[in-house]
């Protein structure tokens, strides 16, 4: 299975602050077709995830430009601009390039 | 706007069934795949497989084989999630996720919370 590895496990931020999230895999996410299935999500506390970028670097829909994901093969980053309050709770990467897709194991993200 | 209205909280015996469901407004029931995650207790998302509406086929994560069996109903946009043999391992809030394209998860449901105990 690919493994996802997450950095780092907790993030502690400022209201407005910028912070980043890494997220390795141990295999490429280049799949066959070209697409690099690799995407991001948040789960705040007491909801279900909500997928935030897909595809390495695309926006879903409603999502923030404050926002943005990059990176290619084994490395990505999210990166979350001007953080507000409804940014709080577990940041999750998740690939969907080999069977079976798997996630990382959470960034926790809090309010300094 | 897309739903994904899953099935109510479960209190299971050990070995016993259950049957989750997961029905979706909104969107072309038949034209997106039909993922289904697991989180247990204080841990992270495991991906346990995906059912494509519009023609039935699956693909499940081997780690479920024999344990998850899914199934959809064209008629009423509802996907289904039997597990079986249930054990205590078992317990866990059980997603369902809509994706365009299999790669990735766009909308989600609120989750059912399954517990497994005597």
């Amino acid at each position: 299975d690919v493994v996802m590895t997450q950095t780092p496990v907790s993030l502690s931020v400022s209201l407005g602050g910028q912070v980043s999230i890494s997220c390795r895999s141990s295999q490429s996410l280049v799949h066959n077709n070209g697409n690099t299935y690799l995407s991001w999500y948040l789960q705040k506390p007491g909801q279900s995830p909500q997928l935030l970028i897909y595809k390495v670097s695309n926006r879903f829909s409603g999502i923030s430009d404050r926002f943005s994901g990059s990176g290619s093969g084994t490395d990505f980053t999210l990166k979350i601009s001007r953080v507000e309050p409804d940014d709080l709770g577990v940041y999750y990467c998740g690939q969907g390039t080999q069977y079976p897709y798997t996630f990382g194991a959470g960034t926790k993200l809090e309010l300094k | 706007q897309v739903q994904l209205q899953q099935s109510g909280t479960e209190l299971v015996k050990p070995a016993s069934s259950v049957k989750i469901s997961c029905k979706a407004s909104g969107y072309t029931f038949t034209s997106n795949y039909m993922h289904w995650i697991r989180q247990q207790p204080g841990n992270g998302l495991e991906w346990i497989g995906w059912i494509y509406p519009g023609n039935g086929n699956t693909k499940y994560n081997q780690k479920f084989d024999g344990k998850a069996t899914l199934t959809a109903d064209k008629s009423s946009s509802t996907a289904y999630m039997q597990l079986s043999s249930l054990t205590s391992e078992d317990s866990a809030v059980y997603f369902c996720a809509s994706g365009y394209n299999s790669g990735y998860f766009d909308y989600w449901g609120q989750g059912v919370m399954v517990t497994v105990s005597s």
